[in-house]
């Protein structure tokens, strides 16, 4: 594998259930990086982890529980989420200060 | 603070038009700026960049010109095709702030008629 991937690619959970999603980077960067995109709406930065260590918590939701093991992984933990959280997670890696590399994404529907 | 202003879209051309998506930008420091592009379905990818004033990021046709003096880095190509068609994200990264993330425009629809 190369790159930033990113797993399950789509997602269907009630609003009751527990999911995970798992990002792993090959890319030997030391910050990764949550994302939200919702239709219609720019992009929103969720939380940043910098090796290992969280920097950032852009007022997300506590349903959102992020998870950094390793310079190489990250989780975003979800619980009791809500319809208006379907959109598409991105997850992002860098090598600070320089630019990001994308994930494919996981589409997540919440019904 | 930092932010990204983009023209809004959708920008519809036809094939083998001339395109402009303008961006300008507001910064403390002296930022790198990038491009993106969002195929439907897919994350982001990083088009071009460049990392300081007169600096030229180029890529599969597409270029774009970091200007100091009038806070700008549009984005131009001399003749798209319908497989451009795609979101395209403006960009900054400020490192004199310290922050690691970058901060991003509200894109810009792209859709390219044959």
């Amino acid at each position: 594998e190369t790159g930033v991937t990113q797993t399950p690619r789509h997602l269907v959970m009630g609003m009751t259930n527990k999911k995970s999603l798992k990002c792993e980077q090959h890319l030997g960067h030391n910050a990764m990086y949550w994302y939200k995109q919702s239709a219609k709406k720019p992009l929103e930065l969720m939380f940043v982890y910098n090796f290992k260590e969280q920097t950032e918590n852009n007022s997300v939701p506590s349903r959102f529980s992020p998870e950094c093991p390793n310079s190489s992984h990250l989780f975003l933990h979800l619980h009791t989420l809500q319809p208006e959280d379907s959109a598409l997670y991105l997850c992002a890696s860098s090598q600070v200060p320089y630019e990001q590399y994308f994930g494919p994404g996981t589409r997540l529907t919440v019904t | 603070g930092n932010s990204v202003t983009q023209m809004e879209g959708p920008v519809t051309l036809s094939e083998e038009a001339f395109l402009t998506i303008n961006c300008t930008y507001t910064a403390t420091g002296y930022p790198s700026l990038f491009w993106y592009v969002q195929y439907p379905g897919e994350g982001l990818q990083l088009l071009l960049k460049a990392t300081k004033a007169d600096d030229k990021g180029s890529n599969k046709g597409f270029e774009a010109t970091y200007r100091k003096e009038t806070t700008s880095f549009h984005l131009e190509k001399g003749s798209v095709q319908v497989s451009d068609s795609a979101v395209y994200f403006c960009a900054l990264s400020d490192k004199d702030t310290g922050r690691r993330a970058l901060t991003f425009g509200s894109g810009t629809r792209l859709q390219v008629q044959p």
